[in-house]
């Protein structure tokens, strides 16, 4: 089982919509989690940390579940320049054999707003 | 732009070649990374220093490849005798500490490598 999994998508939908992501993770004792987005052929940038309580910035929410060990991420009223591939990433604390440096990355959901 | 930068950002070279890959951290951030992403793949984890010191390595790194951090700023990534399964974007990220007690990082606009 991948250490952390995602739908690969392409989600397609039409500008305005509400369009929710999917991520699991194998490994119980990661601590820290990510959201990140990535254009075509750029670097990763961060979108959001995803903290226990779950958190939202504007049109962005990000839940936590981790006794399901499910991480989501929430995109109210799209906008074409939401186009991207949007990445899941965890952290493992270096007591469970993690590292504080090593962070692991799904392959991404692709995500295209259609106007 | 006080961004992580890295340079070149592209390079080509001919299988057999060495290759050395330059990135600045963002100045006040004491940890640095280094990750290969190739097509359709997230990210993977290659090595990181805190300061001068480096950490960690994960199993990717062989031993063609080396990192430095000399002075804790900037770093190095080196190739040794370039392989065709080399060719990949190098990204190179940068951390602080944030508010939730964990580091968040920053990545720089990478390193594309084409290995001929």
């Amino acid at each position: 089982r991948k250490e952390v999994e995602q739908d690969p998508g392409p989600f397609n939908v039409p500008e305005g919509a509400t369009v929710a992501f999917n991520c699991t993770y194998s490994n119980s004792a990661s601590q820290s989690f990510f959201w990140y987005r990535q254009d075509c052929r750029k670097e990763p940038k961060l979108l959001m940390s995803v903290y226990s309580s779950g958190n939202e910035d504007g049109r962005f929410t990000a839940q936590l579940n981790r006794a399901s060990q499910y991480i989501s991420l929430l995109i109210r009223d799209s906008k074409l320049s939401d186009s991207a591939t949007y990445l899941c990433v965890v952290n493992m604390d270096r007591r469970y054999g993690g590292s504080q440096g090593n962070l692991i990355f799904g392959k991404g959901t692709k995500l295209s707003v259609k106007p | 732009d006080t961004g992580v930068s890295q340079n070149p950002r592209h390079k080509i070279t001919k299988r057999g070649q060495n290759v050395t890959f330059r990135c600045d951290p963002i100045s006040e951030h004491n940890r640095l990374y280094w990750y290969r992403q190739t097509l359709g793949q997230g990210p993977e984890f290659l090595t990181y220093f805190q300061n001068e010191a480096q950490l960690e390595k994960s199993r990717l790194l062989s031993d063609r490849f080396s990192a430095e951090r000399p002075k804790g700023s900037f770093s190095t990534l080196e190739i040794q005798r370039t392989e065709q399964g080399d060719s990949a974007m190098y990204l190179c990220a940068s951390s602080s500490l944030a508010s939730g007690g964990f580091y968040e990082q920053y990545f720089g606009p990478g390193t594309r490598l084409t290995v001929t």
